[in-house]
Formats: C-alpha cells, structure tokens, sequence
C-alpha cells in the first residue's frame, strides 16, 4: 500500500498523559498535513510543513501540541497533557504540491 | 460554540437515482475546490476537484459545478449506489497552504 498511513490507528489514554501520534507520507510527497476531526465536523486545519520546515500553524494548535518532520519524510504529532478536549480524529495528509491532499487513516484518540 | 456540527445535513436517495449534495463556500478568493467522501472510521478520500477557471468538470458517475457568483458548489452522484454512502465534504483551497473543509453532508442510499 503506497498511500498515507497513520500510526497507531486508535489510542486510549488518561487526562495529563502525553501521546505522539506517527504519519508516514505518500513517498515522493513533499508537503504533509496535520487536521483535527471531531465527531459531526469537517476535519480542521493543524500545520504544515513542507520538507522538513514547519511553514505554517493554525491557532488551534496550543501550546502542548507539537508537530516535527526531522527528515522530510515522516511527522510526529505530540500532545503533551492530554486534556478530554483533545479527543479527536487525527488526520494526517500529503501532496506533492498545492493541489490536492491524500489522506491517510486517522488516529482516534479518546482522552478518560 | 454551536452544536450545528452535531447535525449533519442529511440526504436520502434511492438506489439508481442521481443524488445533488450541495456546498457554499467562504472565500471569494479561493481558486481550488475538492469533493471528498468519508466512511466511518476512515480518512477522507478524495472524488473530483475544480478550479475557479472552471464551471463544470466530470468524472466517473460524479460532476462538479462551480457557481462562483453566489461561491456555490455542487456534487452530482449518477446511478447511486449502496456503496456512496458516506458523509461529503466540500473543501476549498486556501491560498494553497490548507484546506478549509464545509460542515459536511450524509448521504444515505435507500434499497
């Protein structure tokens, strides 16, 4: 399977715990996506990065959200004190370039 | 905030018939459109996209329409099958950086 895959595909943890969630890109991708999907909502713009530069974040992402791509091919995203309001969908997506993104599976989180 | 996102806008269709899902968008600017289509517990995947050069494009059993006067998006669904249910999503192109997704519509194919 050469599309976008996202790692681990659900995760269960307590409030205050922190968790990093893996993307691995459609392979000749340069840019890849971060998005947030809560139930009933279109999936919301988290960051971006191009290579390995970070160009662009939205304010949705507070300050105990980290995102890195050290090598321009995979990203992290770290949510450190996981609060019940960061329950979501994780999405991840790549392109080539500012045209269309592929999505991969998600990361469902549910924070007890 | 509001519980609008709780409420997906529905859309009931008989299997055979044409289905219309239908999308305003926010930004006169935007010059990029894409469909996507989402199943349960999946990512979206995307159908058909447009740019704003365009009025109309068509793929397989699915077109796009583009009204950028009243910044309206159509998706039309020929011969729908019980396999196109899933929740739509409109998304336009934001300066080429991100897309900003509309609130989503469930389509329900009827046997």
């Amino acid at each position: 399977d050469t599309g976008v895959s996202q790692n681990p595909r659900h995760k269960i943890t307590k409030r205050g715990q922190n968790v990093t969630f893996r993307c691995d890109p459609i392979s000749e991708h340069n840019r890849l996506y971060w998005y947030r999907q809560t139930l009933g909502q279109g999936p919301e713009f988290l960051t971006y990065f191009q290579n390995e530069a970070q160009l662009e974040k939205s304010r949705l992402l507070s300050d105990r959200f980290s995102a890195e791509r050290p090598k321009g091919s995979f990203s992290t995203l770290e949510i450190q004190r996981t609060e019940q309001g960061d329950s979501a969908m994780y999405l991840c997506a790549s392109s080539s370039g500012p045209d269309t993104q592929y999505f991969g599976p998600g990361t469902r989180l549910t924070v007890l | 905030g509001e519980s609008v996102g709780l409420h997906l806008p529905t859309l009931s269709v008989q299997e055979g018939d044409n289905s219309i899902i239908n999308c305003a968008y926010s930004n006169s600017a935007s010059d990029y459109f894409i469909w996507y289509k989402q199943e349960s517990g999946k990512g979206p995947q995307f159908i058909i996209d447009i740019r704003s050069n365009m009025d109309k494009r068509q793929g397989q059993r699915v077109t796009v329409l583009l009204n950028k006067t009243v910044k309206h998006l159509s998706l039309q669904i020929a011969a729908t099958q019980p396999g196109d249910s899933a929740v739509y999503f409109c998304a336009e192109n934001n300066y080429g950086q991100n897309f900003v997704f509309g609130p989503g519509t469930r389509l329900s194919v009827l046997p």
